[in-house]
């Protein structure tokens, strides 16, 4: 079975700074990972994802995630955050392993906020 | 259409109602998928056609809850009976093509309240 922790249910960060949020996953083959973002009263739109290949993996409005399997990882980054950024953001897995299922596990979701 | 669309946006129901919720995934997408999102939560799969065959629905809470799509396009979820805790963001999604690895496009949701 696969599963997804974020940490941080909530994240705050100032307008131009970081923007670090935290994805582990387990999975017990090779899994494939997403983020997506969803704004209030949207459907979840997709950021990035990574299958194979480069473990650095470049999505949208200037976001990345790195891909590292010795710590079971996939952290979205941002290096400079712009109030546009404010949304919830899901990390989720799928493999190989769930037969006719090609669901999505999501996490829990972390909830970026940013300050002016 | 150019996206997922799902309706109605917004339902709500009296205990024990029976609702039906639409979705249209975007044309020619084979995969379909619905996922269901209590407040503060991530998505959670609920059940998964490929085409007009239903090849999952382990995530589907109770015997209360049905998915068909039965021409392959547009899908209905139906839950007969409905109950308080059945309150959430119920979420539709399509993909091009089957396999864990290809985009999921999704719809704005339905929100439905039990009352």
């Amino acid at each position: 079975a696969q599963s997804v922790t974020q940490l941080g249910s909530h994240v705050s960060v100032s307008e131009g700074a970081l923007v670090l949020l935290r994805c582990n996953y387990s999975s017990s083959v090779p899994p494939y990972l997403f983020w997506y973002v969803q704004y209030p009263n949207q459907g979840l739109q997709l950021l990035l994802k990574y299958t194979t290949g480069a473990t650095l993996v470049k999505g949208i409005n200037g976001f990345e995630a790195e891909f590292k399997k010795s710590e079971t990882s996939f952290h979205l980054t941002k290096p400079s955050a712009h109030m546009s950024d404010a949304a919830e953001y899901f990390c989720a897995v799928s493999d190989n392993e769930g037969g006719g299922a090609d669901g999505l596990t999501f996490g829990k979701g972390t909830h970026l906020i940013i300050q002016p | 259409g150019a996206g997922v669309s799902q309706s109605p946006r917004y339902k709500v129901a009296k205990r024990g109602q029976d609702v039906a919720l639409r979705c249209d995934p975007i044309s020619g997408h084979v995969s379909l998928f619905w996922y269901q999102q209590a407040l503060g939560q991530g998505p959670e799969f609920l059940t998964y056609f490929q085409n007009e065959a239903q090849l999952d629905k382990s995530g589907l809470p109770s015997d209360r809850f049905f998915a068909e799509r039965p021409e392959g396009s547009v899908s209905t979820l139906k839950i007969q009976r409905t109950q308080q805790e059945d309150s959430a963001v119920y979420l539709c999604a399509s993909s091009l093509i089957a396999g864990p690895k290809n985009i999921q496009y999704f719809g704005a949701g339905t929100r439905l309240s039990v009352l």
